[in-house]
Order: C-alpha cells, then structure tokens, then sequence
C-alpha cells in the first residue's frame, strides 16, 4: 500500500518554543491530508483538514494559530505547533488520501509524532 | 453530524477463541464506514471498508464486518484471534465531505 510518513516520531521541546511536524506520501500525490491528536488510550480527534494550495480547514475548538498548517505541495503537510506548552504533549497523526482515489479513497497514515513540552 | 461509538472500551479473549468488536454509527445518509488497528505508538493501518454493495466485507488478517444498517451497526468480527491481534481498534465513519470521524477505540488484550 500506499506510504505516508512523519517526521520526527519523537520531539521534546522547552516550553515556549515552536516545532514542526512534517508529513509526506511517499509515493502518491494527496490533494488533501489530515491532521489528528490523540490522548493517551483516546481516539484520535480530527484537528484540520488540509488542502493543496489553499487554507487549512480546522474543527471548532482548534487554535488556527497555535496549531499553524501547510500544504506547498502534494506530497508535503506541516503542522507546527507554535509556543508550545505542557498540554501541547500528545501523539499527532496524519493521513493522506491518494489524488486518484478521490472523496472515497482510502485514508493513508503517517505512523505518528509524539510530542513532548517540558 | 457523523458519529460513531464503540462501547466496548477493553476486550479480552483467549487465544483461539471469536472475536466481535461493537461499532455503532450515526449519518444521515448512506456511510462510508472503516474499521482501523493501531498498534502502541504506531499510526492506523486499514483492516477494511464498506462504501456499498455486499453487507458483508472481508478485510486483511483474517477480519470481517458486517453493515446491518437497521441496526446502524458495522461491528467487525474474527473466528479465530492470535496472540498478534492484541492491538487498539478504530470504528470510523466518513461521507462524501472529505473528512473521517473515529470512534473511542476499543483494546483488545489476547489471553494466552
């Protein structure tokens, strides 16, 4: 199957400061990704959906500025967590659908970036 | 709005033994409906989907769902789990809207 991946796996970081997360489709082009926080032993919740070349739609309740999102091209999202805190820490996942797969086309998932402020 | 449940937060079986996962959903128009695994500290990896057609999907390792939409249920079965399966699973529901909601997952611990 397709291959989506995230960097890094693993971040630590001071509080205050800001980190990126990138998240690639390896070997197919994504019009749209995803972008989920998931608690310890909770779901994932969707935070924003990510189109190609235009502006991140995000759910109620996400800062759009604290949880900044792009998507330059078709293989490449970003989340960054900018001045992070404490209850920043969490387990960030992405996922990609395939251009060619269109609105039901299997989701693909980066295998996670847990996130860490001290 | 789409929303899924799965009421069983924590599921344990012998090795061997059938397995049913619970997922029930609500959509106000025909589902899209997935079944996902996660492992610790990894990401999803699809077991299978329902968009149409036969009520009965067969997935990887083993695994089926059954779309019983008079109930609003698409719970996932196994005849025979492994030690291997003990995992977190996810029910998820999506549309035409380009988006997935998840249910809370249910954990599967395999008895030896």
């Amino acid at each position: 199957g397709a291959v989506v991946s995230q960097h890094p796996s693993r971040v630590i970081c001071k509080s205050g400061t800001s980190v990126k997360i990138e998240c690639r489709s390896l070997d197919f082009q994504a019009t749209t990704m995803f972008w989920y926080r998931q608690f310890p032993k909770q779901s994932l919740m969707l935070m924003a959906t990510s189109n190609e070349g235009s502006k991140a739609t995000y759910e109620q309740g996400v800062e759009k500025d604290k949880f900044l999102i792009n998507h330059a091209s078709l293989t490449l999202s970003t989340l960054t967590v900018t001045s992070a805190h404490p209850e920043d820490s969490s387990f960030y996942i992405c996922s990609a659908r395939s251009r060619a797969g269109g609105v039901t086309g299997e989701l693909f998932f980066g295998e996670g970036s847990r996130l860490t402020v001290l | 709005a789409q929303s899924v449940t799965q009421p069983d937060i924590h599921i344990t079986v012998s090795e061997g033994a059938s397995l049913e996962l619970r997922c029930n959903y609500s959509y106000g128009a025909t589902p899209y409906l997935f079944w996902y695994v996660q492992s610790p500290g990894q990401g999803l990896q699809l077991l299978l989907k329902y968009f149409s057609g036969d009520t009965l999907v067969q997935g990887i390792k083993g695994f089926e769902a059954e779309f019983k939409r008079s109930q609003s249920s698409f719970n996932l079965r196994k005849p025979s789990v492994h030690w291997s399966d003990a995992a977190e699973y996810f029910c998820a529901v999506g549309g035409n809207n380009n988006d997935m909601r998840f249910g809370a997952g249910t954990r599967l611990t395999v008895k030896p």
